[in-house]
């Protein structure tokens, strides 16, 4: 079993629509979760960053984390076509039950998303 | 405001060429690391580095070599390149590895291509 597993999609929705992404990982000692956006042929760039469980929201982007489950979403409302991108999910962990290099990231394969106008 | 530079953007070799692709960062950062990008793999971590003088291997490290004898470069050796290496390389640097939260900027990737 992967430490961080990510459906790769394609997910097509129209303008307008409420989008959801999600990751689940099976690390218990992960703390650290990011979502990163890769438009095509570019490198990824950050686009949220979340410690430990809770919500956290910018514009039209919310992240979430639920700890409990072990599982990560990224909700975009109001879609637009400029949101067409990979998205990737990442995430690292500390401390003595972290059994990875600390600090490093672990990402998902990435969401490929398209919003069609 | 330059960020993560890797240069060259595209490359073709032929097997058994070597060749280093080059990461320049001009943000002071102390972490930088080198990944590959395969259909359907995802990000793969090559080699880190938290510190000039100090690397370690990553998931995927076989047929790479690093160095990092400065705070801003980064470069990364393929000794002998082999068809398995064709890939998109990004390079990527954080303000700190020591934090754990190790929010990472990435290059705009290099695609190497090996006949």
């Amino acid at each position: 079993q992967k430490e961080v597993e990510q459906d790769p999609g394609p997910l097509s929705v129209p303008e307008g629509a409420i989008v959801s992404l999600n990751c689940t990982y099976s690390n218990s000692a992960f703390q650290y979760f990011m979502w990163y956006r890769q438009y095509s042929r570019k490198g990824p760039e950050l686009l949220m960053y979340t410690y430990s469980s809770g919500n956290k929201e910018d514009g039209r982007f919310t992240a979430q984390v639920d700890k409990s489950s072990k599982y990560i979403s990224l909700f975009i409302r109001d879609s637009q076509p400029s949101d067409s991108a990979t998205y990737l999910c990442a995430m690292s962990g500390e401390g003595r039950n972290y059994g990875g290099s600390q600090g490093n990231l672990i990402f998902g394969k990435g969401t490929k998303l398209s919003v069609k106008p | 405001n330059a960020g993560v530079t890797q240069t060259p953007k595209f490359q073709v070799l032929k097997t058994g060429q070597s060749m280093t692709l080059q990461c320049a960062q001009d943000m002071n950062h102390e972490y930088m690391s080198w990944y590959r990008q395969d259909p359907g793999m995802g990000l793969r971590l090559i080699h880190y580095s938290v510190g000039a003088g100090i690397t370690d291997q990553g998931e995927v490290p076989n047929g790479y070599n690093v160095s990092r004898s400065t705070t801003e470069d980064f470069p990364l050796r393929l000794l002998s390149a082999a068809p398995s290496q064709t890939s998109v390389y990004f390079c990527a640097s954080s303000y700190s590895f020591a934090l754990a939260k190790n929010i990472q900027y990435f290059g705009a990737g290099t695609r190497l291509s090996v006949l």
